[in-house]
């Protein structure tokens, strides 16, 4: 059972339409972050949120840690084909450093 | 180096051959973690340093791997005898993560491009 549930598992959009991509969690973290990874690459950070309700805006990307610090969301506003990519939600949980990884979500934008 | 630097890039092994896969982390970060990532999946985690101290190694899936960060730079991941289900990407990151008040902080982990290893 994976500890951080992400969904939808595959997403293809055209150029230009809306997505958002969830992580759950039945479990607390400390912090959350977002990453991209391309193909052949290592996993690139995106953004770190450590507060309950926080909303973090990079570019057309908007990210949200829930109240409870079990889920979050990552909203991308008309999508380019630039954005195609492993999306990844990560935790920390407690005085733990590593991190633990959701399965990943792999975006497709069709131009 | 700016940033975190794994070698080699690419690595086909014959079964049970021995395999050592190296990491350069960022200079000054004490953390240093190795994951393995499977295709298509999230990283997993295999194990972790601060300084040369190895503190956690529950996610080593056997006693076939093993890790070293002898001066607390540098760092290489072994593996004994490979096998077929070794095949993965396995990734170097660090960070400059610290523990306040019984919580990480700073955990913002920088990874490098990864190894692939096939093993034929």
């Amino acid at each position: 059972t994976q500890l951080l549930e992400q969904s939808p598992q595959f997403l293809s959009i055209q150029e230009g339409e809306n997505l958002t991509v969830y992580c759950n969690s039945s479990s607390v973290f400390s912090s959350l972050q977002w990453y991209r990874q391309e193909p052949g690459e290592g996993p690139v950070l995106l953004v770190t949120v450590v507060t309950g309700g926080e909303v973090k805006k990079l570019k057309r990307l908007t990210f949200q840690f829930g109240d409870a610090r079990k889920d979050s969301s990552l909203h991308i506003t008309a999508a380019q084909p630039g954005d195609t990519g492993l999306y990844l939600c990560a935790g920390a949980r407690g005085s733990a450093r590593q991190l633990t990884f959701g399965s990943g979500t792999q975006l497709t934008v069709l131009p | 180096g700016a940033g975190v630097s794994q070698s080699p890039r690419y690595k086909v092994a014959k079964r049970g051959q021995d395999v050592a896969l190296r990491c350069d982390p960022i200079s000054g970060h004490v953390s240093l973690f190795w994951y393995q990532q499977a295709l298509g999946q999230g990283p997993e985690f295999l194990t972790y340093f601060q300084n040369e101290a190895q503190l956690d190694k529950s996610g080593l899936p056997s006693d076939r791997f093993f890790a070293e960060r002898p001066e607390g730079s540098v760092s290489t991941l072994k593996i004994q005898r490979t096998q077929q289900e070794d095949s993965a990407v396995y990734l170097c990151a660090s960070s400059s993560s610290f523990v306040r008040f019984d919580r990480a902080v700073n955990t913002e982990a920088f990874f490098g491009q990864g190894t692939r290893l096939t093993v034929v």
